[in-house]
């Protein structure tokens, strides 16, 4: 649901290791997802995407994973590099397709550890 | 290719003082528009979204508005500040047709009330 009100929680990786970042999403109608990055001080930035009929799709050094079953959507970062600490929030979208409300998560801070 | 613009970057006001934040798009035609709202260290709050000029749907009673004069420009406005409406204030796009459901950020405006 929306993510108002709620304090980002924190993962800390070291450089050169994976991270996996987690969301949750409300709706079981959700056909379409995205992942973003969000800069400090800069508006989110998109990643990488994926519809309801995928399980996974893979990007450079990123893969999302989805799992319809239990509404549950991953962002997989490899060799994780100082230039990936950043807040990521999920978005989930519901038909009818192309409108208009987008659901976002609460949000992860990933913070890169020299 | 499309880009987001929105002005101004950062913005300092008195509490009671009226408020216009722009956005406007380029590149492409009949976008969907959406303001959102992001506190500091929070996640994304909707706002307002057009579907088209002069359709705005509110999905926060408080004290801004929001209007759609052109096709690709819609903005953000309030009669009286409040200090809570100090926030991190976003735009985004997406072309609202059916299968492409891609939604894109502008730079945001940092407001501060005091």
């Amino acid at each position: 649901g929306e993510s108002v009100g709620l304090h980002l929680p924190t993962l800390s990786v070291q450089e050169g290791d994976n991270s996996i970042i987690n969301c949750a999403y409300s709706n079981s109608a959700s056909d379409y997802f995205i992942w973003y990055k969000q800069e400090s001080g800069k508006g989110p930035q998109f990643i990488i995407d994926i519809r309801s009929n995928m399980d996974k799709r893979q990007g450079q050094r990123v893969t999302v994973l989805l799992n319809k079953t239990v509404k549950h959507l991953s962002l997989q970062i490899a060799a994780t590099q100082p230039g990936d600490s950043a807040v990521y929030f999920c978005a989930e979208n519901s038909p009818p397709g192309g409108t208009y409300k987008y659901i976002f998560g609460t949000g992860t801070r990933l913070k890169v550890l020299a | 290719s499309q880009t987001i613009h929105q002005w101004p970057a950062t913005l300092v006001q008195p509490v009671g003082s009226p408020l216009s934040l722009e956005c406007t798009v380029e590149g492409t035609s009949n976008p969907n528009l959406y303001w959102y709202r992001q506190a500091a260290g929070r996640g994304l709050q909707l706002l307002f979204y057009s579907v088209g000029i002069g359709q705005i749907s509110s999905e926060v009673p408080q004290n801004l508005s929001a209007s759609r004069p052109q096709d690709r420009q819609f903005i953000l406005s309030s009669k009286k500040l409040l200090l809570s409406d100090s926030s991190f204030y976003l735009c985004a796009w997406s072309t609202g047709l059916a299968g492409d459901n891609e939604q894109f950020f502008g730079p945001g405006t940092r407001l501060t009330v005091l």
